[in-house]
This record gives structure tokens, sequence and C-alpha cells, in this order.
């Protein structure tokens, strides 16, 4: 089976610039979360998606959005980006299935895309 | 809001010898705690977890140690080997909150 995949893998942009990241969750997971991770340091929640629909936002500008399709794949877009948007843009999906239990385990991460913004 | 803290940030053992993560937790509602291992180049993936209801886990050379009371949980390598040489970060979060939180991570290195 499939796991967690994301595209691009890697991208540079400039400042001001915008971007769109894109995931694919493991089938049968209906819930995908969007991760930070900035060199050295853990990841960073900044949205959970379920059933299409929002169920958490981390600490992040609103230049951050995302959206999730009818068939659970996900996109992350950042507007005018900044030097320090620079980072691993990660995804995870989870088995979560009902709205009590958003996160009932083990989140599955794909392998990330690089961001470099210069 | 939940704050993970984790310790040390970069461990060196020799092959065979032991290694210990710790993490502290601030949220008395947390009642998951994962351990994550991240390879160069690679995303986090689960090697073991620990629910509020237990103290202690184990699987095969790794274990988990759970402390509700001082709000800290531990991991546990024996015998390491060279390809345990990752970075691992410890995690905690509650089943009705959507926002897992990460310690800033371990580099643990295994010389052979």
């Amino acid at each position: 089976d499939a796991g967690v995949t994301q595209s691009p893998t890697h991208l540079i942009k400039t400042r001001g610039q915008h971007v769109t990241l894109r995931c694919s969750p493991i089938s049968g997971h209906k819930s995908v979360s969007w991760y930070q991770q900035v060199l050295g340091q853990g990841p960073q929640f900044i949205f959970q998606y379920y059933e299409k629909e929002e169920r958490g936002r981390g600490n992040f500008p609103d230049r951050f959005s995302a959206r999730q399709f009818p068939n659970y794949s996900s996109e992350l877009n950042v507007n005018a980006l900044l030097l320090g948007d620079s980072a691993l843009y990660l995804c995870a999906s989870s088995l979560a299935n009902t709205t009590r239990a958003l996160l009932s385990g083990e989140l599955f991460f794909g392998e990330g895309s690089r961001l470099t913004v210069l | 809001g939940e704050n993970v803290e984790q310790h040390p940030s970069t461990l060196s053992v020799q092959e065979g010898d032991s290694a210990v993560i710790k993490c502290t937790y601030s949220d008395s509602a947390s009642n998951y705690f994962p351990w994550y291992k991240q390879e160069l180049g690679k995303g986090p993936q689960l090697i073991i977890d620990i629910r509020s209801n237990v103290g202690e886990k184990k699987d095969q050379r790794i274990a988990v140690t759970l402390n509700k009371t001082a709000k800290h949980f531990s991991l546990h390598i024996t015998e390491t080997q060279p390809e345990d040489s990752a970075v691992y970060f410890c995690a905690a979060t509650s089943y009705n909150n959507n926002d897992m939180r990460f310690g800033a991570g371990t580099r643990l290195t295994v010389k052979p």
C-alpha cells in the first residue's frame, strides 16, 4: 500500500511569491494534518482537516491556508513568501474517524516538501 | 497549550550501549505520547507510543516509560546499532486535540 505522498519534493521560490504543496493520504484515512519543520526543530502544527473541513489551526499567519478535497487529498497554500517560510513541510494522515477523536492514534507522515525561499 | 521539552539535544553512544532520551510535558490533559524517528531526508516515522493508562511499553530493543504524576516520559533503546542513528522526537497530545506538540529532537549517533 502506498504511504502518504507529497509533491513537490523540493522547490525554490523568491520572497513575495506564492506556493502550493500537495498531499495524498493513505487510502482510507480521512484526516490530513500539515506541519512545518524548520531545520533543527521539531514539526510544528499548521492545520488539520477532517472530512473536508478545517478542524484545527496552529499559530500561523493568514498567509497560510489549506483545503481538503472529496478524495481526502489536500493542498497547503502559502502567499507572500518570506525568508522565514523556508522549511520542510510535512503532511500526515491518520485514521481519525469521529469529530471527538480527531487524533485517535498514529500520525503517518510523508517525506515532506522542502521549500527554500530566496 | 501543551509544551514539550526534550533532552538531550545530541547523544553519542558506542554500539551495543543503551541510549535514553527524556521528555517533559506541561498539559495534564495529554494522554497520548508517541516517539518518532526521522532519518536524513525523510519524514518522521512512529517507532513506539504509549497511552496514559499504562506506565511502560516495550517493543524488542525499544521501551517507553511514562510518569503521569511528574509529567515526563522517556525512550530507552538497548543494544544500540549504527542504524539507530537518527533524530528522535517525542510528542504529546490528547484524543480530542488536533494539535500534536513535538519536542525539539535528539540527534542520536551510534558509533561502530
